[in-house]
């Protein structure tokens, strides 16, 4: 069974701009999260997806924004791009029902680099 | 004060030894605790999850929860060197609009 699935790998982007990162979750799963791992810092949640709706969402700026698509895949778009941007952000999956009952199963991440 | 918060480490132990890794939560309403090992550059991956008063084993691994003192630990017998990586402790509730609060991660290294 294919895991969480993540791209790019690797997103280098300048100040100003916009990134797009995606996510593919396992079959069957229908909840998508999306975290921020900074250097040497902690998981930081950003957005839960769970049946195409945005379920909850951390304490970041609205340019952090995101939407899933019917075939439960996500978007995580980050807009006007900042330096403090750069990080290893992550996308989990679980069964439906909230990220507080299931376990939730990482993709391989995406390194965003702002310079 | 964080809601999850674990000793950030290093904890360092030989090989064999038992390594022991704490985490104490804030909120009396959670429901589920994660444990998740994270090695250097990599994503986290799933190790155990408790939901309920005591112990659960798995393997090497043992899970153990104590929700009146609000902690939950995480030991690890006959440690090896592959053991070596960053442990997550992660906390949830069941709530609608619940989610999974993680800790900053406690740093193992075993030593051969």
């Amino acid at each position: 069974e294919a895991g969480v699935t993540q791209s790019p790998t690797h997103l280098i982007k300048t100040r100003g701009q916009q990134a797009t990162l995606r996510c593919s979750p396992i079959s069957g799963h229908t909840s998508v999260y999306w975290y921020q791992q900074a250097l040497g810092l902690g998981l930081q949640f950003l957005l839960w997806y769970d049946e195409g709706e945005e379920r909850n969402r951390g304490n970041f700026p609205p340019r952090f924004s995101g939407r899933q698509f019917p075939n439960y895949s996500s978007e995580l778009n980050v807009n006007a791009l900042e330096l403090e941007d750069s990080a290893l952000y992550l996308c989990a999956s679980s069964l439906a029902g909230g990220q507080g009952i299931h376990e939730q199963f990482f993709g391989p991440g995406t390194r965003l680099t702002v310079l | 004060q964080k809601e999850v918060e674990q000793n950030s480490g290093p904890l360092s132990v030989p090989e064999g030894a038992i390594a022991s890794l704490n985490c104490t939560y804030s909120d009396r309403g959670s429901q589920s605790f994660f444990w998740y090992r994270q090695y250097s550059g990599k994503s986290p991956e799933l190790i155990m999850f408790i939901y309920s008063n005591g112990d659960k084993e798995d393997g090497r691994f043992t899970a153990q929860l104590n929700k009146a003192s609000q902690y939950v630990s995480l030991l690890i017998r006959d440690s090896q060197p592959s053991d070596s990586a960053t442990y997550l402790c992660a906390v949830g509730d069941n709530t609608n609009a619940g989610k999974s609060t993680f800790g900053d991660g406690t740093t193992l290294t075993v030593k051969p």
